[in-house]
């Protein structure tokens, strides 16, 4: 599959506990986007790298968030204490530039 | 930053009848205008996409339309069928944010048979 993958696919946690999340975008893709989806609403744009780089960070990102790109391949999505308003599915994206973004499936997290 | 309204929330056709969701967006500089489709549960899947150097695009049922003058851009779907029934968003970016995609706040499009 040369599709984007992320894992986990559900995470549960107990508020104050932080959780780590991983995409691997597609290959030859140079641009990665993380994205937080609630309930009814469209995707909301979190971060993004191009290669290793993190070129930019929403507002919605408090300090708790983190998201490293290292080697300019896979990602990873930290959050640490994580809150009941944290619960979301985190959506990760890849494209060449700024051409169609393909999302992967996502991952559900639910704070307890 | 980027706004974009999209209209309506719901929409319900019967089988074989045309759909037409429109948004507008708030950032001039916008030159790139993707539809997705969610199903439940499923990630977004891009349908069709339009870039501001182009006034219309057409893919088989599915044909997209962009108003630069206006700052809206429609998804128009001719004989739905059932399988259509999705949750639609629009959205908009600029070269200026990187490809950065901002979304309309999405379409539950229902198809009965």
């Amino acid at each position: 599959d040369t599709g984007v993958s992320q894992n986990p696919r559900h995470k549960i946690t107990k508020r104050g506990q932080n959780v780590t999340f991983r995409c691997d975008p597609i290959s030859e893709h140079n641009r990665l986007y993380w994205y937080r989806q609630t309930l009814g609403q469209g995707p909301e744009f979190l971060t993004y790298f191009q290669n290793e780089a993190q070129l930019e960070k929403s507002r919605l990102l408090s300090d708790r968030f983190s998201a490293e790109r290292p080697k300019g391949s896979f990602s990873t999505l930290e959050i640490q204490r994580t809150e009941q308003g944290d619960s979301a599915m985190y959506l990760c994206a890849s494209s060449w530039y700024q051409e169609t973004q393909y999302f992967g499936p996502g991952t559900r997290l639910l704070v307890l | 930053g980027e706004n974009v309204e999209q209209h309506p929330s719901t929409l319900s056709v019967q089988e074989g009848d045309s759909a037409v969701i429109k948004c507008t967006y708030s950032d001039s500089a916008s030159n790139y205008f993707p539809w997705y489709k969610q199903e439940l549960g499923k990630r977004p899947q891009l349908i069709i996409d339009i870039r501001s150097n182009v006034g219309e695009k057409k893919d088989q049922r599915i044909a997209v339309t962009l108003n630069k003058t206006a700052k809206h851009f429609s998804l128009h779907i001719t004989e739905t069928q059932p399988e259509d029934s999705a949750v639609y968003f629009c959205a908009a970016s600029t070269v200026t944010s990187y490809g950065k995609l901002t979304f309309g706040q999405g379409t539950i499009l229902t198809v009965h048979p």
